[in-house]
């Protein structure tokens, strides 16, 4: 069975920092990656995917996630945190092309000032 | 384009009635999937609709159940609603491809 794991329930970044958030999954076939991000009373925008291919996938906002199979993870990273980047967000996996996905727990992001 | 519709947003329902939520996907897209999101649960994905065929199902007691119409357009329907069923329902469409683009979802609440 898949299942993703966030690691860290909360992030806390100042304004201009790295921003790194953890995702590691667990799939018996090769996965299809991806990010969500989901701000107060809103539904949830994909900020990248990951299907085949370059294994470095760049997304919306100045995000980008890495898809490294030998430690089953695609974190994803932004080099400079804005205030506009706090919200919640969510690594999902599916095992094939737009079937369901399994969700992580969600990360929440603070950006300080 | 116009994105994921859902309506209603908000609804207030008490134990043992029923509910139909409504989703409209984005025009052209064939596929509608339907995911429950709790503070203790997460996001839970409950079925997804493809061609009017229900081809994948979560896991989710039977009260749970949806359709799709031939326009794309899908419902789901919660009956005998219970106290947990309280959650932000989320509609996500796509074209059978990997991603899937969600609504901004309707928030119900069951007392």
């Amino acid at each position: 069975a898949q299942s993703v794991t966030q690691l860290g329930s909360h992030v806390s970044v100042s304004e201009g920092a790295l921003v790194l958030l953890r995702c590691n999954y667990s799939s018996s076939v090769p996965p299809y990656l991806f990010w969500y991000v989901q701000y107060p009373n809103q539904g949830l925008q994909l900020l990248l995917k990951y299907t085949t291919g370059a294994t470095l996938v760049k997304g919306i906002n100045g995000f980008e996630a890495e898809f490294k199979k030998s430690e089953t993870s695609f974190h994803l990273t932004k080099p400079s945190a804005h205030m506009s980047d706090a919200a919640e967000y969510f690594c999902a996996v599916s095992e094939q092309a737009g079937t369901a996905l399994i969700f992580g727990k969600g990360t929440t992001l603070s950006v300080s000032s | 384009k116009a994105g994921v519709t859902q309506t209603p947003r908000y609804l207030i329902k008490t134990r043992g009635q029923q509910v139909t939520l409504s989703c409209s996907p984005i025009s052209g897209h064939r596929s509608v999937s339907w995911y429950q999101q709790t503070p203790g649960q997460g996001l839970q994905f409950l079925f997804e609709y493809f061609s009017e065929t229900q081809r994948n199902k979560g896991n989710f007691p039977g009260r749970f159940s949806g359709r799709q119409f031939s326009n794309s357009r899908s419902e789901m329907n919660v009956s005998t609603l219970e106290l947990g069923d309280s959650a932000l329902y989320l509609c996500a469409s796509g074209q059978g491809t990997s991603e899937q683009y969600f609504g901004p979802g309707t928030r119900l609440t069951v007392t």
